[in-house]
C-alpha cells in the first residue's frame, strides 16, 4: 500500500509568484491533514477536510494561503504571491477516521527567494 | 484549543542511558495523546499513542509514555537509547471528539552520543 504521496519535494518560487502544492492521501482514508514546519515555530497546524469537505482551517493564515480537496484522491495547498516567509516544509497527513493515527508524506520544501 | 509544549528543543545523551523527553498539554476535556518520531530525512512516523485505559503504553523500539492527568503531562521514555533513536520526537494532543485536528508541539531533536 502507497503511503502519502506529496509533489512536488523541493519548490523554489521568486517572491511574488504562487505555489501550488498537492497531497494524494492512502486510498480509504477520509481525513487529509496540512501542516506546516519551521525551525523556529515547530509543526504548525493549517487546515483539515474530512471525507473532502473543508473541517478546520483555525491555522491557515487569512490571506493568501487555501486548501482544495476536489475528489478522494487529492489535495491541493496554494499560496498566492509567496513571501520569504513561507519558506517551509508543507506536510500532508492523513487518517481513518480524525483522531486515530496520521500518516505523513515526506513533505513539500517551498523555498522563497 | 488543545495545545502541546516541548520545554526542551534539543536533548543529547550517551548511548545506553536512559531517556525522558517531556511533553505537557492544555485541553479542558480528555484527550487523546500521541508520540511521533520523524527521522532524518523521512515523514514523520506514529511511536505510541494513548486513547484511554491503562496510563502507561507501550510503542516500538522499546519506547513508553505515561499519562498523568493531574499534571497535563504525557512524557516519553526508554531506558535504554541506541545511537539509531536520534531524531526530532513531537508531541501530539487531540480531542475525543470527531471534528479535531491533532495539535504538534515544537518537536525536541534528540541526539545520541556513541
Amino acid at each position: 500500500n502507497a503511503g502519502v504521496i506529496q509533489t512536488p519535494r523541493h519548490k523554489v518560487t521568486g517572491k511574488g509568484q504562487e505555489a501550488t502544492l498537492w497531497c494524494e492521501p492512502i486510498s480509504g482514508h477520509s481525513a487529509v491533514f496540512w501542516y506546516r514546519q519551521t525551525i523556529v515555530q515547530g509543526l504548525e497546524f493549517l487546515t483539515y477536510f474530512r471525507n473532502q469537505a473543508p473541517i478546520d482551517d483555525s491555522g491557515m493564515p487569512k490571506e493568501r494561503f487555501s486548501a482544495q480537496m476536489p475528489n478522494q484522491s487529492h489535495s491541493t495547498l496554494k499560496i498566492q504571491s509567496t513571501q520569504p516567509q513561507d519558506s517551509a516544509v508543507y506536510l500532508c497527513a492523513s487518517s481513518l477516521l480524525s483522531g486515530n493515527t496520521l500518516y505523513f508524506g515526506e513533505g513539500s520544501r517551498l523555498i522563497v527567494v | 484549543a488543545q495545545s502541546v509544549t516541548q520545554p526542551d528543543a534539543r536533548v543529547t545523551v550517551s548511548e545506553g542511558a536512559s531517556l525522558q523527553l517531556r511533553c505537557k498539554y492544555s485541553y479542558s476535556g480528555t484527550p487523546y495523546l500521541f508520540w511521533y518520531v520523524q527521522y532524518p530525512r523521512q515523514g514523520l512516523q506514529l511511536l505510541l499513542k494513548y486513547y484511554s485505559g491503562d496510563p502507561v503504553v507501550q510503542g516500538v523500539n522499546g519506547f513508553e509514555a505515561e499519562f498523568i492527568k493531574s499534571n497535563s503531562s504525557f512524557h516519553l521514555r526508554k531506558a535504554s537509547v541506541h545511537w539509531s533513536d536520534s531524531a526530532v520526537y513531537f508531541c501530539a494532543v487531540s480531542a475525543q471528539w470527531n471534528n479535531n485536528a491533532p495539535r504538534f508541539g515544537a518537536g525536541t531533536k534528540l541526539s545520541v552520543k556513541p
